[in-house]
């Protein structure tokens, strides 16, 4: 069974350039997170997607979105980059997404790492 | 809130002993998930193990293993016969509880060394 993919693995963009980043869950996943890793910061959620619909989102500004397509993939933007933004970004898929079901592991693609110069 | 304490930044093991990696927790949820992950330098994070809250019994996995104490809200990870290949981040993790949204808050990772 195929892990979850993310495209593109590396990225280097500069200042007020936007991004669109994709991620392809495991196959019968229907949940996918987002998470931004920085030295800094450690892991931040970003949203997470059930459905085509964002169930949660972290504390980002409005420049970070996503959206889930019917078949789960996943993609994020990131409009306006800032430098703060270069990060690793990490896609997360979860087999179930139902209320009143035990917890589900997330399992994580390789990630995207971004340079914003 | 949730959140995730790992107090160790980095750990040394040589190649063949077992080695823990703490973890505690706070939570106000009676209902929780707590994983650990492997992160090598490549990026991936690697699921490893996962113990639920009413679990009864520690989880186990290979040569992983979790320390749960729940009266103490620790989750420690023990690695035995630590392998040159173990060498990596080492990052707990907790869920919230099922009904919603699972986001996993993470603690701020272990860099453990494996010694030849």
């Amino acid at each position: 069974k195929a892990g979850v993919t993310q495209t593109p693995r590396y990225l280097i963009k500069t200042r007020g350039q936007q991004v669109t980043l994709s991620c392809s869950p495991i196959s019968g996943h229907r949940s996918v997170s987002w998470y931004q890793q920085t030295p800094g910061q450690g892991l931040q959620f970003l949203f997470e997607y059930f459905s085509e619909t964002q169930r949660n989102k972290g504390n980002f500004p409005g420049r970070f979105s996503g959206r889930q397509f019917s078949n789960s993939r996943s993609e994020m933007n990131v409009s306006t980059l800032e430098l703060g933004d270069s990060a690793l970004y990490l896609c997360a898929s979860r087999r179930q997404g139902t209320s009143g079901v035990s917890t589900d592991t997330q399992y994580f693609g390789p990630g995207t790492r971004l340079t914003v110069l | 809130a949730q959140k995730i304490t790992q107090t160790q930044p980095g750990m040394f093991v040589q190649e063949k002993e077992a080695v823990t990696l703490d973890c505690t927790y706070d939570t106000s949820d009676p209902s929780y998930g707590l994983f650990w992950y492997k992160q090598p330098s490549s990026g991936e994070m690697i699921f490893l193990i996962y113990q639920g809250s009413y679990d009864q019994q520690n989880a186990t996995e290979g040569r992983y293993s979790l320390n749960f104490q729940k009266a103490r809200k620790s989750a420690n990870l023990v690695i035995s016969a630590s392998q040159l290949g173990d060498s990596a981040m080492y990052f707990c993790a907790m869920t919230p509880p099922p009904g919603g949204s699972e986001k996993l808050v993470f603690g701020k990772g272990t860099k453990l060394t494996v010694n030849p």
